[in-house]
Order: C-alpha cells, then structure tokens, then sequence
C-alpha cells in the first residue's frame, strides 16, 4: 500500500495569513501515460463528513474557494489557503489514489493563531 | 442536490454482525461506483470497500477483507455493508461515498460524503 504522510500534524496561523500544509507519498503517484498525479485533498470540520477540496493535485472542486490551492508532483505536494479565514479550521487530509486500497495522510489540524 | 443517508449503525458485542445501509438521492445511482469509508473516534480516514456500478467487481481493505461484504439495489438507490466477526477495531464512523465520475473504471475520489453511522462494538 502507498504510505501517505502529512507535515505538520497541526498548524496554529492568523487570520489573513497563508497557511501551507505538506504530503509525501511513499511512491511515485505520477502516472506518466496521462502526466497526472493521483492526489487529491479534504477539509473536514468538526462533526461534519470530509468534503472534496482539490484533486488532480491542483484543481479545485466546483465551489471551493479560490484561496484554496495545490501543487507538487511525483511524490510531495502542498495544500495551501492564501488568505486564512475563520471558517478554514479544519483538519486537511491528503489522499493518493493511484492504485487500490486509496490511502490517506494522517491529517492536519489547522487552527487559527 | 446529492444526498447520501447513511443508517443502521449501533452497539454490537465482539464477534456479532450489522449491517449498514445507505440511501442515495439526487443523482443516478446506479451509474457511479459507490464506497465506505470509516474513521475511529478521534483518528483519521480508512477506505473500506468499494462496488463497481453493476456489482461485477468488489475491492476491500485487507482490514476487513473476508468479514465485510459490500452490496448494492440499484432499483432502491441502496448501498449496504454487511460487518461479520465484529472486532472493537472496527469502532467507527462508517460513511458512505459517491466515487467521482459516471465511468467504468473507478477514479478513486470521493465527491461525495454522507454524514455517516456510527458502529460501535463493545461487551
């Protein structure tokens, strides 16, 4: 199975600022046929379910803000928010899914400072 | 809108089974894959299971492989998880997820989530 592993494990930033979370996979999840990377990332905020923020490492879901954005390749990628606001706290998970079982980080919990 | 209800969840002993459902509206049901997903209290995702469109194929987690089945009735828009062999490491959340894209071949990503049930298995 592909090890997904996030960086930090939580992060404190103020309100307006840019918040910048990590993902290493274990594996190459970079499929060359197509030039794509099989990595996408969730927000989950408390008791509520996971929602799909960004997939294709980089493109945003229909309706998730623009401030939300990501990149990297092959085997580490970043989730960053430009312009942090309050509704942003959440916890942010990773996802690869280039091979079955689909795996995800460990998530980071993002609180404001 | 999608919507994805998920019920059945509950207070099992070690060693008993359960059985989740999920009841699917808003889109076609039965031109998507379809997952469980679950999350321990206070840990992180798990994909489950996951059922291509016609039942032909299944895939498990290696965690639950040979105790949970996974099924569908695409007439009632249902999803289900049948859990045998209980163990308290299966204490979860247990979500239901809609796989992105009406294809043949699963993308993997989930696009959309039920608020979840929770399974509990204790003596």
């Amino acid at each position: 199975d592909i090890v997904m592993t996030q960086s930090p494990d939580s992060l404190a930033v103020s309100l307006g600022e840019r918040a910048t979370i990590n993902c290493r996979s274990s594996q190459s999840i970079l499929y060359n046929p197509n030039n794509k990377n099989y990595l996408a990332w969730y927000q989950q905020k408390p008791g509520q379910p996971p929602k799909l923020l960004i997939y294709w490492a980089s493109t945003r879901e229909s309706g998730v803000p623009d401030r939300f954005s990501g990149s990297g390749s092959v085997t580490d990628f970043t989730l960053s928010i430009s312009s942090l606001q309050a509704e942003d706290v959440a916890v942010y998970y990773c996802q690869q899914y280039y091979n079955t079982p689909p795996t995800f980080g460990q998530g980071t919990r993002l609180e404001i400072k | 809108e999608v919507q994805l209800v998920e019920s059945g969840g509950g207070l099992v002993q070690p060693g008993g089974s359960l059985r989740v459902s999920c009841a699917a509206s808003g889109f076609t049901f039965g031109r998507y894959w379809m997952n469980w997903v679950r999350q321990a209290p206070g840990k992180g995702l798990e994909w489950v299971a996951h059922i291509k469109q016609d039942s032909s194929e299944k895939y498990y987690a290696d965690s639950v492989k040979g105790r949970f089945t996974i099924s569908r009735d695409n007439a009632k828009n249902s999803l289900f998880l049948q859990m045998n062999s209980l163990r308290a490491d299966d204490t979860a959340v247990y979500y239901c997820a809609r796989d992105m894209g009406a294809t043949v071949t699963t993308f993997r990503i989930f696009d959309s989530w039920g608020q979840g049930t929770l399974v509990t298995v204790s003596s």
